[in-house]
């Protein structure tokens, strides 16, 4: 069955950045996109971006330019997102979900368990 | 950017009854419209997309419907296990964005 594991909470200070993984099992990786989605407490869903595994390709949320970078390695069924320049705003946890295939790539039909960052002193 | 507005903000409903949430996008999104429910402490997961194609494993009790700008999710026969958060989706242009959820309690 399709799995996306993320990696643990992280504790972080401001300025610094922080790399969040997820790993995918159970399907192609290389033939869906990746998405990346912010909730932050008591709040709703963000959506950050999107890479295609299979050639690098990807589409960012404007907002998040600068903030945040997605990639991914083929060998290791991986991708990861880095979030840089962190401040407070970036505490939040951050889902990766796997889109649905073809011109349904939007839809996210599988989500990680989430990746706690909070950003403190 | 398209903004979704979901209504209620929360809701209150008992076992067995119909329950209808409300998503409402700021221009026309052609139907590009999926809901997720987030359990508390879990993940969102995909209940329906193309705003009434119910997702692979999701019971039937669960429908969508609208067009245009207006969607609507229909509980029927509340359960226990229904209690969360309900986000809807658009996808019809870039950002894709998410209503701000509803939260289903029960009575």
């Amino acid at each position: 069955q399709v799995q996306l594991q993320q990696s643990g909470a992280e504790l972080v200070k401001p300025g610094s950045s922080v790399k969040i993984s997820c790993k995918a099992s159970g399907y192609t990786f290389t033939s869906y996109d990746m998405h990346w989605i912010k909730q932050q407490p008591g709040n709703g869903l963000e959506w950050i971006g999107w890479i295609y595994p299979g050639n690098g390709n990807n589409k960012y949320n404007q907002k998040f330019n600068g903030k945040a970078t997605l990639t991914a390695d083929k060998s290791s069924s991986t991708a990861y997102m880095q979030l840089s320049s962190l401040t407070s705003e970036d505490s939040a946890v951050y889902f990766c979900a796997r889109g649905l295939p073809g011109y349904k790539n939007d839809v996210m039909d599988a989500w990680g368990q989430g990746a706690s960052v909070t950003v403190s002193s | 950017d398209i903004q979704m507005t979901q209504s209620p903000a929360s809701l209150s409903a008992s076992l067995g009854e119909t329950v209808t949430i409300e998503c409402r996008a700021s221009e026309d999104i052609y139907s590009n419209l999926a809901w997720y429910q987030q359990k508390p402490g879990n993940s969102p997961q995909l209940l329906i997309y193309d705003a009434n194609s119910l997702a692979d494993g999701v019971p039937s009790r669960f429908s969508g419907s609208g067009s245009g700008t207006h969607y609507s999710l229909k509980i029927n026969s509340l359960q226990s296990e229904d209690v969360a958060s309900f986000f809807c989706q658009q996808y019809n242009n870039y950002p894709n964005t998410f209503g701000a959820g509803t939260k289903l309690e029960l009575k």
